[in-house]
């Protein structure tokens, strides 16, 4: 299993700011993957980063707008830049350690004003 | 399109019931079906894993289901607890890809 923690759990920002959350993972893993969680939907893969690479964005989502660093195999940081009040959402890291299963984080929760 | 729907949307039984949740996927090719249980403000936590060959699978309360021919998944929980209050998440996994298809979730409360 893995253990993965966030920081910060929640946030308030205004608008125009930016906010970066890390996400640390008790073991070393080869993919990392950020998800955003809008109120009462589901999961939307925002990118998918492995270490001593670009991450790779899934449609509808770029880097200027969501860079993210991954800088070892046990730690990741999504930045959520210029931000407006539809970018309040929950987002989550995970990992998959390839046996099947992907653990989630906890989860930032951010409220954007 | 690879598409996974679940359903009801939201259902409130009483503590002690049992109850059952639905999933329909068109997901394909199909490589596992996972159930997850999210609690409010936090991460989902898995539940079941299920591969193609697999049709039931329990987790104490908790017992999954696969139809493969018919693309359908059942989550049932037996003897509901209050703490089993959350969102439940059906999610398949396409083969040879990491990508997972998330379906929007059914919200339980379990009322005392």
């Amino acid at each position: 299993s893995a253990v993965i923690s966030q920081k910060p759990s929640r946030d308030i920002c205004q608008r125009g700011t930016s906010l970066t959350i890390q996400c640390q993972v008790d073991s070393q893993v080869t993919m990392m993957f950020w998800y955003r969680q809008q109120p009462g939907q589901s999961l939307t893969l925002i990118a998918t980063a492995n270490q001593g690479s670009e991450a790779t964005y899934e449609s509808g989502f770029v880097i200027d707008k969501f860079p993210i660093s991954r800088p070892n195999l046990t730690f990741s940081t999504l930045t959520v830049s210029n931000m407006s009040p539809e970018d309040s959402s929950i987002y989550l890291c995970s990992v998959d350690l390839g046996l099947e299963t992907q653990y989630f984080g906890p989860g930032t929760r951010l409220l954007v004003l | 399109k690879n598409q996974v729907e679940q359903s009801p949307q939201s259902l409130i039984i009483l503590e002690g019931k049992n109850c059952t949740l639905q999933c329909n996927y068109t997901v394909s090719p199909f490589s596992n079906l996972r159930w997850y249980k999210q609690d409010t403000g936090r991460g989902p936590v898995s539940l079941t894993i299920m591969t193609f060959s697999e049709n039931t699978k329990s987790n104490g309360r908790y017992t999954a289901t696969l139809d493969a021919d018919t693309k359908q998944s059942s989550l049932h929980i037996t003897a509901s607890q209050l703490s089993d209050s959350a969102s439940y998440i059906c999610v398949v996994r396409v083969t040879g890809f990491q990508k997972l298809v998330f379906g929007t979730g059914t919200r339980l409360l379990v009322s005392p």
